[in-house]
């Protein structure tokens, strides 16, 4: 059974990086990777995806383990209005399987 | 104006009665989903489609049904909805395949209560 699996919550303080774990120790060899975070009364957006190689984009970085059982999503300076829930999901044909989210709070 | 909308916004309802949700989007997307979100446990899909004529199950779809009735237009229905349906619906759209890597657009979703 696909699991997908990150902490309840986590707080930073401001301007500090920002590591968000997810574990998905059951993924298979084609599954991809995917980051998104929902800030509050709002649907999910996009952060950032991956297959095997680690990833940068404008807004995070995403480290792949060398055996992809696990991921982490990397802040590089948390700020205030990076506050949100962040949820981790894999996908494979037919399955869209999401993480159950974690709580970021930043310290001002 | 947003890319993806739902409507309505908002909604409470009775035990048994119907109820539809629908989504539009101007993004020219062919592929459509719907999710449902409960307090703690993300989000779960409900129905995808590929195209107008592609409708598949999600892992929760008993108690639900969908419509596809344009490439723009994507509606969830509950025909005879009950309590533990209460939760947050999300429709999203993609370009291309999730499976590969193709980021999902989410409307702001649909607070459904039943009582």
């Amino acid at each position: 059974d696909a699991k997908t699996t990150q902490p309840n919550s986590m707080e930073s303080n401001e301007e500090e990086p920002v590591h968000l774990p997810c574990n998905h120790s059951t993924i298979s060899g084609t599954d991809y990777i995917h980051w998104y975070r929902q800030l509050p009364s709002q649907g999910p957006e996009y952060v950032i995806h991956g297959l095997t190689s680690n990833v940068n984009n404008r807004m995070a970085s995403l480290a792949i383990a060398e055996d992809r059982k696990s991921s982490t999503l990397i802040l590089h300076r948390a700020t205030l209005r990076d506050a949100a829930v962040y949820y981790c999901m894999r996908t494979s044909y037919g399955k869209l399987t999401f993480g159950q989210g974690t709580i970021l709070t930043v310290h001002p | 104006d947003a890319d993806v909308t739902q409507t309505p916004r908002n909604r409470i309802t009775k035990t048994g009665k119907r109820i539809m949700l629908e989504c539009s989007q101007t993004k020219g997307h062919d592929r459509m989903y719907w999710y449902r979100q409960d307090p703690g446990l993300g989000l779960q899909l409900i129905y995808y489609s590929f195209d107008v004529k592609d409708i598949n199950k999600g892992e929760i779809s008993d108690g639900y049904s969908v419509s596809r009735q344009a490439q723009a237009k994507f509606s969830l229905s509950l025909e005879s909805a009950i309590p533990n349906q209460t939760a947050l619906y999300f429709c999203a759209t993609s370009d291309g395949g999730v499976d590969r890597g193709h980021e999902q657009f989410f409307g702001p979703g649909t607070r459904l209560t039943v009582l």
